[in-house]
Parts: C-alpha cells; structure tokens; sequence
C-alpha cells in the first residue's frame, strides 16, 4: 500500500536560515512525489514534483527537495526562508500501479518562521 | 481563469439534515476529487472520477455519495449528516492520462459543521 509520513507536526526556523520540512513514503511501482503548500482558509497549492530524472527538484517560491531511493525521502528544503513561509506543508505520493488516480497525502507539518 | 470552485464556503448543519457541496473546474481535467481534511490527519480521499459518468470509492467513502454531472461538475452529498462529519472539504482536479498526470488543482474548500 501506498503511504506517507511527515515526522515533525512543527518545524520553527528563524527568517534568513535554511529549512527542511521531512518526508518518507512507501510505495509500489515507481514513485511520483508531490509537495503541496497550504495558507490558512485557503485549498492546497502545488509546489514541485518528482516524476523521474535529477534527484534535485526545483519548485515555486525558491522551494527544492531532495529525492533519495534508498532513504525512501522526499525532502522539502529552502536554502533562506522567509516569514511569509509560514504555512502548513503536505507531501503526497501518487499510486504508481494500481490507479494513478490515487494520491496519498501525508499528516501536514506546520511551518512558522520567525522574524 | 477560476480554477477549482467550491459552494458553499461555510455551512452548518443538524444531526440528520441532507446537504450537496457543489464542485466545478474549467481546466478540462478529465479527474475530479472529494477530500476531507482533519487535524492531524492530512486529507484523506473520500470519493474520486476518473471520467465523466464514472465514480469510485477512496479511503473514507461511509456516510457520502457523488454525482460527476458533467466533465466539469463533481458534487458530494450527505445525506443525513453526522458529528463525525464535521470536517473542511476540498474539492479537486487533475488531467490524468495513463502514468502521467498534471498536479491536483484544488478549491479553497468548505468548512462544515454537525452539531
């Protein structure tokens, strides 16, 4: 079965320092990895996605994540974060066999940056 | 160019009372979804379409029924509405075409309340 998991409910980081917001997953097939981001009253909004190629995604709003097989990660990372940052982020995988209709979100981690 | 649109924003509802949340895109993605999002739970799937005139369970389908009335339009109803039910749903779209598909577009979402 497919799933994912986002260890830290709560990442905090100060405004100008580098952040990472972790995911692991579980899944058949090759892997299709998403980071979505979400603002408060607001639905999800997309960031980046990892289908196949450089481990290195680069997404929206100077977001990448690092891709690791062996780890089974999908990292979501940002070299200077900034207050206007401060969202919730989910990690989602797609179904990679049996219905690529089905995507698997992870719990959310909860991201404040402070000035 | 609107996107995903949900009605109604808010809505409170009775132990037993019968609702429909309304649901349309104009991106022409062939896939539509309903999620449930709960603190500490991520968004977990409820009912999707992968076509027009087709419907499929999620994770979390008891208790929900959907209309995919067109190609745009993907409606969720409850039909006697429970405690358990209070939630945010956020309805979704994607174009899906064999392994490759675009990003979920998602809809602001409707916040609801059983009491």
């Amino acid at each position: 079965a497919q799933s994912v998991a986002q260890p830290e409910d709560q990442v905090n980081v100060a405004e100008g320092n580098p952040l990472t917001v972790k995911c692991t997953y579980s899944v058949s097939g090759n892997p299709y990895l998403f980071w979505y981001v979400q603002y408060p009253n607001r639905g999800l909004q997309f960031l980046l996605k990892y289908i196949t190629g450089d481990n290195l995604v680069k997404g929206s709003y100077g977001f990448e994540a690092e891709f690791n097989k062996s780890q089974t990660s999908f990292h979501l990372k940002k070299p200077s974060a900034l207050v206007s940052d401060s969202a919730l982020y989910f990690c989602a995988v797609r179904d990679g066999i049996d219905n690529f209709n089905k995507f698997y979100f992870g719990s959310g981690t909860k991201l404040n940056v402070k000035p | 160019n609107a996107g995903v649109t949900q009605t109604p924003k808010f809505q409170v509802l009775k132990t037993g009372q019968s609702m429909t949340l309304q649901c349309a895109q104009d991106m022409n993605h062939n896939s539509m979804y309903w999620y449930r999002q709960d603190p500490g739970m991520g968004l977990r799937l409820i009912y999707y379409s992968a076509s027009e005139g087709t419907t499929d369970k999620g994770e979390v389908p008891n208790g929900y029924n959907v209309s995919r009335l067109n190609k745009r339009e993907f409606s969720l109803r409850l039909e006697s509405a429970a405690p358990s039910q209070t939630s945010v749903y956020f309805c979704a779209s994607s174009e899906v075409r064999g392994p490759y598909n675009s990003p979920l577009h998602f809809g602001n979402g409707t916040r609801l309340t059983v009491t």
